[in-house]
């Protein structure tokens, strides 16, 4: 059964540095979203990205944060200039055309020192 | 801004019998919701969901109940298994098409006891 991935599953950074989480959909799926996860509190979303647009973004979504589909597979999500604050479980989702369930990645987990 | 709520942080079932989780909403604009599992360190795994047109849905042990008037759903596991045991998230999106963000409620953490 096809599954989302995300590479890295664990990353360190240093507060300063830039990231790049990548994530690979599920191949027919057109829809991609990130959301995280801090520590001990729910799921929330950040952004939505559909025809090589952004379609919604969250207000935790500032201008440190973009996305982008760099070829037919990867999604990537970067963080320009982390803060501690950053530190969490990101998750990447995918669906379908026409269908409202989201498919999650197993995560990565960012940690800000 | 808690749109989605569950009140239960965990919740502890005796092997073989019935689990029920519950999820409460305030926006009226929801009109798919979607139950999800996750186990530690991994990504949330869809379960089952309803639609606001529908009042249960059934897929197997897990069935969902929606009350559209009292903003409720509930989700039942029968009978419950220790494989069971896992944080469940109830979700919810305001489009009746792709592409919408999901709200996630806070997670019932659930314990099969053998």
């Amino acid at each position: 059964e096809p599954e989302v991935t995300q590479t890295p599953s664990h990353q360190v950074t240093q507060m300063g540095q830039e990231v790049i989480l990548r994530c690979v959909p599920i191949s027919n799926h057109l829809y991609f979203y990130w959301y995280r996860q801090i520590l001990g509190q729910k799921v929330e979303f950040l952004v939505s990205f559909y025809n090589n647009e952004i379609s919604e973004k969250s207000e935790i979504f500032d201008d440190q944060f973009s996305v982008e589909r760099p070829d037919g597979s990867n999604f990537t999500l970067k963080i320009r200039s982390t803060k501690l604050e950053d530190s969490a479980m990101y998750f990447c989702a995918s669906s379908r055309d026409n269908e409202e369930t989201q498919y999650f990645g197993p995560g990565t987990r960012l940690l800000v020192l | 801004d808690q749109q989605v709520k569950q009140n239960s942080p965990s919740l502890s079932v005796q092997e073989g019998r019935i689990s029920i989780l519950n999820c409460d909403y305030t926006n009226s604009m929801f009109d798919y919701f979607l139950w999800y599992k996750k186990y530690p360190a991994e990504g949330p795994t869809f379960l089952i969901s309803i639609s606001s047109i529908k009042d249960k849905n059934e897929d197997g042990r897990f069935t969902v109940f929606l009350n559209k008037s009292a903003k409720h759903l509930s989700l039942h596991i029968v009978p419950s298994q220790p494989g069971d045991s896992a944080v469940y998230f109830c979700a919810a999106s305001a489009q009746k098409s792709s592409g919408d963000k999901l709200t996630f409620g806070t997670g019932t953490r659930l314990a099969v006891r053998p």
